[in-house]
């Protein structure tokens, strides 16, 4: 079946324009989560969806940051007023909600945002 | 913060057995530890998770020990292909905290 698909896989920008970053999860799954991961980083979690509510919206790094999930489905990331230190690449993974606590999530093939 | 400790790189020759370190020391009673591994450019690909129990599938095998404080993730004949970052995860529910991985480099 068909895994996560996020879109564009790349994205450059001008600093100062808005970024939207779509995930389209697998069908079914109900969790989905965003994270970025900065070159010769490790991942770094920035929301979790339940649904289409975020219970965890602890990782967003600013007030620039946000996202939204829609009919239990597609998200999109919006980054307003980019910087150059928002490049990075944007990974969206989503999961089953299972029970006893485990968790596996299928990652996406993220989308390479460039800030210049 | 990450609740793993990883090393950060590790060689293995191709086809022999590539055995990946971590230690959990403080993982709690009903945490999991995941297995995960990013080749480059990709996003991350789930190995193998385990509880208690050891555990095998067509990828790997993961070793937990007694304690639960340490577990090696086994990959018995590695090839080039292998080559990537290998992250391990300890976590209940939905929060995946991720390190900085061990980059495995498999040498022909």
């Amino acid at each position: 079946g068909a895994g996560v698909s996020q879109s564009p896989s790349n994205k450059v920008t001008e600093k100062g324009k808005d970024v939207e970053l779509r995930c389209d999860p697998i069908s079914g799954h109900t969790a989905l989560y965003w994270y970025r991961q900065s070159l010769g980083q490790g991942l770094e979690f920035l929301i979790y969806f339940q649904g289409n509510s975020a219970p965890d919206k602890s990782g967003l790094p600013s007030d620039r940051f946000s996202a939204e999930r829609t009919g239990g489905s597609v998200s999109t990331l919006t980054i307003q007023r980019t910087q150059q230190e928002d490049s990075a690449v944007y990974l969206c993974a989503s999961s089953l909600e299972r029970r006893g606590g485990y968790n596996e999530q299928f990652f996406g093939p993220g989308t390479r945002l460039t800030v210049l | 913060d990450a609740k793993t400790t990883q090393p950060p790189s590790m060689d293995c020759a191709e086809g022999r057995a590539a055995n990946l370190p971590c230690n959990h020391s403080t993982i709690s009673g009903n945490e999991y530890v995941y297995w995960y591994r990013q080749i480059h450019s990709q996003g991350p690909q789930y190995i193998i998770h385990g509880l208690k129990n050891n555990e095998t599938n067509e990828m790997a095998s993961l070793i937990i020990t007694e304690d639960r404080k340490s577990s090696t993730l086994i990959l018995p004949h590695a090839t080039l292909r292998d080559t990537a970052v290998y992250y391990c995860i300890v976590s209940y529910g939905q929060n995946f905290v991720f390190g900085p991985g061990t980059r495995l480099s498999v040498l022909p």
